[in-house]
C-alpha cells in the first residue's frame, strides 16, 4: 500500500464545473496535509493546508479532512480552464513533532474544457 | 520576501561523476527539504534539515547526501551517478520555529533538472 494514493486522472470537467479531487494515506498519526498544484514544466505551488478535521475554504477552493477515515479532499468550485494541471496531495509524516517529511500522492492530472 | 532559489537551474553529466546542487531558503525559513521528481516515481523525498542538523531522511542509497549550514542555505550532493539520477531535483523550505508558533507549510524553488549521460 502506496503511503499517499490519489487518482492519476486525468479528470476532465467542462468549464464552471465542480472538480473533486481525492486522497487517502496510511500514516493515522499524521497531522498536516497538503494541496499542491503544479504546471507543466514549473514546481509545485501551495493551494491549501488543513490540519483540523472538517472543511477550510479559501476562495474557490475547499479543502475536506477526515482523520478516520484517513481521507483528504479538495474541490475547486468554478472551474476555470487555467485551473487544468496537475494536483498533488501531500502529507507530512515526519519521524518527530516539529519535524517536517512530505509524502506526496502522484498526482491527479485535471482538465477543463471550455 | 525573495522565494526559494536554486542553483544551477539545469546541468549535464555523466554517469560515474559527481554533482552538488545549492539551495537558499526563504528569508527566515530554517528548514530546509529536497525532493526527487521523476516522471516514473513521483515526487520523493530525500532529506530535510534544521539547524545543520539532518532530522528526516527518505529511502535514497548513500550516493545521496546533504548539509545545512548556519545562515540555513542547503546543499545535495550526489555521488558516482547513474542514468537513473536524471530527475528534477527541487528544494523546499519552511518557518520551522524553536517552540510554539511554528508552521511547516513548504514552499519549493523552481528546480535543477538535472540530466544524466
Amino acid at each position: 500500500q502506496k503511503e499517499v494514493e490519489q487518482n492519476s486522472g486525468p479528470l476532465s470537467v467542462p468549464e464552471g464545473a465542480i472538480a473533486s479531487l481525492n486522497c487517502t494515506y496510511s500514516d493515522r498519526g499524521s497531522q498536516s496535509f497538503f494541496w499542491y498544484r503544479q504546471y507543466s514544466g514549473k514546481s509545485p505551488e501551495l493551494i491549501m493546508s488543513i490540519y483540523s478535521n472538517g472543511d477550510k475554504e479559501d476562495g474557490r477552493f475547499t479543502a475536506q479532512l477526515n482523520k478516520a477515515s484517513q481521507y483528504v479532499s479538495l474541490l475547486i468550485r468554478d472551474s476555470q480552464p487555467s485551473d487544468s494541471a496537475t494536483y498533488l496531495c501531500a502529507v507530512n509524516m515526519g519521524r518527530s513533532y516539529n519535524t517536517d517529511k512530505l509524502i506526496f500522492g502522484t498526482g491527479t492530472r485535471l482538465q477543463v474544457f471550455p | 520576501k525573495a522565494g526559494v532559489t536554486q542553483t544551477p537551474r539545469y546541468l549535464i553529466k555523466t554517469r560515474g561523476q559527481q554533482v552538488t546542487l545549492s539551495c537558499s531558503p526563504i528569508s527566515g525559513h530554517r528548514s530546509v527539504s529536497w525532493y526527487q521528481q521523476t516522471p516514473g516515481q513521483g515526487l520523493q523525498f530525500l532529506f530535510e534539515y534544521f539547524s545543520e542538523t539532518q532530522r528526516n531522511k527518505g529511502n535514497f542509497p548513500g550516493r545521496f547526501s546533504g548539509r545545512q549550514f548556519s545562515n540555513s542555505r542547503s546543499e545535495m550532493n550526489v555521488s558516482t551517478l547513474e542514468l537513473g539520477d536524471s530527475a528534477l531535483y527541487l528544494c523546499a523550505s519552511s518557518q520551522r520555529l524553536i517552540g510554539t508558533g511554528s508552521t511547516d507549510t513548504q514552499y519549493f524553488g523552481p528546480g535543477t533538472r538535472l540530466t544524466v549521460l
